[in-house]
C-alpha cells in the first residue's frame, strides 16, 4: 500500500541544523510531486515546502525561505528537508505528503501523509 | 486566506454537522478537506470541493465554489469526532490551510 515514513526529527539547539527524510513506498515516487507540512504543538497545519516530480520546481513558505532546503532522490524513493538556522518557532511535527496537482483540472490534493516526525528547537 | 466557522462545535452521535470554509478571494473549486484525529496525521476526505476520496464514508459531502464552501457530515458517528481543515489549491504557493474546526462530543 502507499506509505510515507518520516525520520530524522529530534531535539536541536537554536541556530542548529537537522535533516528530515521521508521514505516512500507503494507508488511510483518519481511520478508525484511531494510536500512538507508542519504542525506546532496544539496548533493548525502550516504548509512548508513543495517539490515537483523532477525536482525542477520548488516552493517554500516565507517563514522558512532561505533556511530550509527541500530535495528528493528519485532513485532511492526519498524526500528530504534540510533545516538550518533553526528557531524555537520551528518546533513542530513535520509531515511529508504525496502531492497531486492536475494542471488542467480540479483534482488537487495531499494524500497520503506520513505519521510525522517531531522537531524540537530548544536550548 | 481561509477562515473556518465555527472554530469548535459540540454535537451528538446522529447529528447533521456543517462546517464552513470561506476564502478571501475566489478559488474556483480548488479546495480540499482533511480530517485529523489527535496524535494522527491528517486524512484526505474531499477534493475539488465536492469529490469524495476513495474509501471515505458517504455520510461526508462537500459543496461550494468561489469563496464559500461547506463540509457536511449527514449523521455524525463516534469516529468522526476530530478536527477538520480546509486547504486551497487555487493560487500557490502557499498551499494555505484553514485554521481548523474541532468537532467534540456533546
Amino acid at each position: 500500500q502507499v506509505q510515507l515514513v518520516e525520520s530524522g526529527g529530534g531535539l536541536v539547539k537554536p541556530g542548529g541544523s537537522l535533516r528530515l527524510s521521508c521514505a516512500a513506498s507503494g507508488f511510483t515516487f518519481n511520478d508525484y510531486y511531494m510536500s512538507w507540512i508542519r504542525q506546532a504543538p496544539g496548533k493548525g497545519l502550516e504548509w512548508v515546502s513543495y517539490i515537483s516530480s523532477s525536482g525542477f520546481t520548488i516552493y517554500y513558505a516565507d517563514s522558512v525561505k532561505g533556511r530550509f532546503t527541500i530535495s528528493r532522490d528519485n532513485a532511492k524513493n526519498l524526500l528530504y528537508l534540510q533545516m538550518n538556522s533553526l528557531r524555537a518557532e520551528d518546533t513542530a511535527v513535520y509531515y511529508c505528503a504525496r502531492t497531486y496537482i492536475e494542471v488542467a483540472g480540479g483534482e488537487r490534493w495531499f494524500d497520503p501523509w506520513g505519521q510525522g516526525t517531531l522537531v524540537t528547537v530548544s536550548s | 486566506q481561509l477562515t473556518q466557522s465555527p472554530s469548535f462545535l459540540s454535537a451528538s452521535v446522529g447529528d447533521r454537522v456543517t462546517i464552513t470554509c470561506r476564502a478571501s478571494q475566489g478559488i474556483s473549486s480548488y479546495l480540499a478537506w482533511y480530517q485529523q484525529k489527535p496524535g494522527k496525521a491528517p486524512n484526505l476526505l474531499i477534493y475539488a470541493a465536492s469529490t469524495l476520496q476513495s474509501g471515505v464514508p458517504s455520510r461526508f459531502s462537500g459543496s461550494g465554489s468561489g469563496t464559500e464552501f461547506t463540509l457536511t457530515i449527514s449523521s455524525l458517528q463516534p469516529e468522526d469526532f476530530a478536527t477538520y481543515y480546509c486547504q486551497q489549491f487555487n493560487s500557490y504557493p502557499p498551499f494555505t490551510f484553514g485554521p481548523g474546526t474541532t468537532v467534540d462530543i456533546k
